[in-house]
């Protein structure tokens, strides 16, 4: 079976500081990875995947991720936050047994203060 | 393009009744997948269907069904509702294998 841990269930950081936020997975294979963005009362915004190639993959408003298969890591980062980040986030992987099921883990919720 | 719609946004219903929920993918896109979110549990996926097929099932019980049309709409049925169904279901439309799901804003399920 696979899955996906997000170890913090909340990240705080100042405006203008880097972020990351942290994501492990269990898959047999090649792993689908993406993140997500839930803003409240709004679905799931995507950021970003990881299907094949660079480890490391630039996604929208920013946000880039690296992928470590040695550490089985998918984490999240930005070199420079912003307060509108302030969000709950979502690492999720993709089925490997056909189709688009995806596993997520249980969300980071990240504020950015001023 | 318009994004991923649901309707209805809301919704009350009381203990054992059935309710149905609509999702209107991107246009072009066959895939539809069924996400539920609660605090407890956080996100899980109900089923998947492409081209009026399921493709994949989550862990369900029996009460949790749904369809695809041949335009791609789905809905997803609810039936015998109880209490711990109250959640905010995401519907999501994918293009292609292992790409990236779209989501829409969900309908927010309250069961009294």
């Amino acid at each position: 079976a696979q899955s996906v841990a997000q170890p913090e269930d909340q990240v705080n950081v100042a405006e203008g500081n880097p972020l990351t936020v942290k994501c492990t997975y269990s898959v047999s294979g090649n792993p689908y990875l993406f993140w997500y963005v839930q803003y409240p009362n709004r679905g799931l915004q995507f950021l970003l995947k990881y299907i094949t190639g660079d480890n490391l993959v630039k996604g929208s408003y920013g946000f880039e991720a690296e992928f470590n298969k040695s550490q089985t890591s998918f984490h999240l980062k930005k070199p420079s936050a912003l307060v509108s980040d302030s969000a709950l986030y979502f690492c999720a992987l993709g089925s490997t047994g056909g189709g688009n099921k995806l596993t997520f883990g249980t969300g980071t919720q990240l504020k950015v203060e001023l | 393009k318009a994004g991923v719609t649901q309707t209805p946004r809301y919704l009350i219903k009381t203990r054992g009744q059935q309710v149905t929920l609509s999702c209107s993918p991107i246009s072009g896109h066959r895939s539809v997948s069924w996400y539920q979110q609660t605090p407890g549990q956080g996100l899980q996926f109900l089923f998947e269907y492409f081209s009026e097929t399921q493709r994949n099932k989550g862990n369900f019980p029996g009460r949790f069904s749904g369809r695809q049309f041949s335009n791609s709409r789905s809905e997803m049925n609810v039936s015998t509702l109880e209490l711990g169904d109250s959640a905010l279901y995401l519907c999501a439309s994918s293009s292609d294998l292992a790409h990236e799901q779209y989501f829409g804003p969900g309908t927010r399920l309250t069961v009294t």
